[in-house]
């Protein structure tokens, strides 16, 4: 399975809306990346948080992890159909190259 | 502002064949990498670079070839594409210590008939 997974597959809202996609990861990390991917594009990264970071905010964005249960959250307030795209967490070792990342949350924001 | 490209953006081969993506880097970083995208999967290593010449072998190595001619560029080779096989090929690089957030460029393409 996965080391690093989002916990849905899929979700929807109305633009306007808060949304908030989760993250688990299963090895010790040095840092946690949000990236989002919009169709046709390269990820592109959202937020950075290392291991002794509780919370980081970039704009509407706002990261938390929580290294005793090993887990993130990254939370969009004030949807936008721009939003639109799907949402990795991905989780980096001191090693060099291993960064995992998950399978991807597909967030679509209606009009 | 820097930029990775990678070429071609599309790439339709033939059962056997061998194809080769490139990508280029003016970032002046010294890690890249190659990366595979399945539809419904999480992005999986191929192979990656911590510098010029040097070749890491990632999660997914089998089946593929890759060359860091310089620092500035990076190449994989499928060796034989295989039947059916559709994914998205992304090159991305990071600064010395590699365990940055790597920025990536918009992906390969890749259909084999």
């Amino acid at each position: 399975s996965q080391l690093a997974e989002e916990n849905l597959w899929a979700l929807s809202v109305h633009e306007g809306e808060s949304v908030t996609v989760n993250c688990s990861y299963k090895t010790s990390i040095t840092a946690l990346q949000w990236y989002r991917q919009k169709s046709g594009e390269g990820p592109a990264q959202l937020i950075l948080i290392r291991s002794n970071e509780r919370e980081k905010r970039n704009g509407r964005l706002r990261a938390t992890l929580d290294t005793s249960s090993q887990s993130s959250s990254l939370s969009i307030t004030a949807t936008r159909c721009e939003d639109t795209a799907v949402y990795f967490c991905a989780t980096g070792t001191q090693v060099v190259g291993q960064l995992t990342f998950g399978r991807g949350t597909r967030l679509q924001v209606y009009a | 502002g820097g930029i990775i490209t990678q070429t071609p953006k599309f790439l339709i081969g033939q059962e056997g064949q061998k194809l080769t993506l490139k990508c280029q880097q003016n970032f002046n970083h010294d890690t890249m990498y190659w990366y595979r995208q399945d539809s419904g999967k999480g992005l999986r290593l191929i192979y990656y670079s911590i510098t010029e010449n040097d070749l890491q072998k990632g999660d997914l190595s089998e089946g593929y070839d890759a060359s860091r001619e310089k620092k500035s560029s990076f190449s994989l080779t499928v060796t034989s594409a295989q039947k059916n096989e559709m994914a998205v090929f992304l090159c991305a690089s990071s600064p010395e210590g590699g365990n940055q957030a790597p920025l990536f460029g918009e992906g390969t393409r890749l259909s084999v008939l």
